[in-house]
């Protein structure tokens, strides 16, 4: 149980397009999924907390315009990247919060590369 | 704000051993969750243990458990019979339940053959 999936796993993009990364809960339902970045052997940096039928809530820092994120349902959450620069290549990772156990699973990450 | 430590930025122990990594936190509440996480090269972060401030116990998962010292703000996660897949990245994790997690910078280990 609790497996959060998310795709795609890599993508590679042109500076200047979009991207959409999606994050599901497979087995469970979250009110609650996070967005992180990772840089190479850093740990996780919190971008935005998403929040089921609300408006995500953003780290300091982080550019809501640049990073849109909807949780439109209690399985998903997606993370837009919009006009994407070599700058935003990066590990994103999502995760989703079980409330039976206030643990937080996490995705496989997904891979960007701006060219 | 709440802090995580982890002072051991590598480590590395022969197969079949016991090796403990360390994590210490800062808080001023008194009901919390602690977690180690483990990282290994495919990227996928993966739950090893989680543990309860409000109980006394320490968490158990098979080869892993930790050392909960909660006056120190202490949280040491042990494992014992260490195996070549255990080579990874563990992060040491705080959270007040429903919400984000606060990490340390991790502790990379190394199994030996």
């Amino acid at each position: 149980g609790a497996v959060v999936s998310q795709h795609p796993s890599r993508v590679i993009c042109k500076s200047g397009t979009s991207v959409k990364i999606e994050c599901r809960s497979l087995d469970f339902q979250a009110t609650t999924m996070f967005w992180y970045r990772q840089f190479p052997k850093q740990s996780l940096m919190l971008m935005a907390t998403s929040n089921e039928g609300s408006k995500a809530t953003y780290e300091q820092g982080v550019e809501k315009d640049k990073f849109l994120i909807n949780h439109a349902s209690l399985t998903l959450s997606t993370l837009t990247v919009t006009s994407a620069h070599p700058e935003d290549s990066s590990f994103y990772i999502c995760s989703a919060i079980s409330s039976y156990t206030d643990t937080q699973y996490f995705g496989p990450g997904t891979r960007l590369t701006v060219l | 704000a709440q802090t995580v430590t982890q002072s051991q930025p590598e480590m590395s122990v022969q197969e079949a051993e016991t090796v403990t990594l360390s994590c210490t936190y800062d808080t001023s509440e008194s009901n919390y969750y602690l977690f180690w996480y483990k990282q290994p090269p495919s990227r996928q972060m993966i739950l090893v243990i989680r543990q309860e401030a409000y109980k006394q116990q320490n968490a158990t998962e098979n080869r892993f458990s930790v050392n909960f010292q909660k006056a120190a703000k202490s949280f040491s996660l042990k494992i014992s019979d260490s195996q070549l897949g255990d080579t990874a990245m563990y992060f040491c994790a705080f959270s007040f339940g429903n919400e984000k997690l606060t990490f340390g910078t991790g502790t990379r280990l190394t199994i030996i053959p």
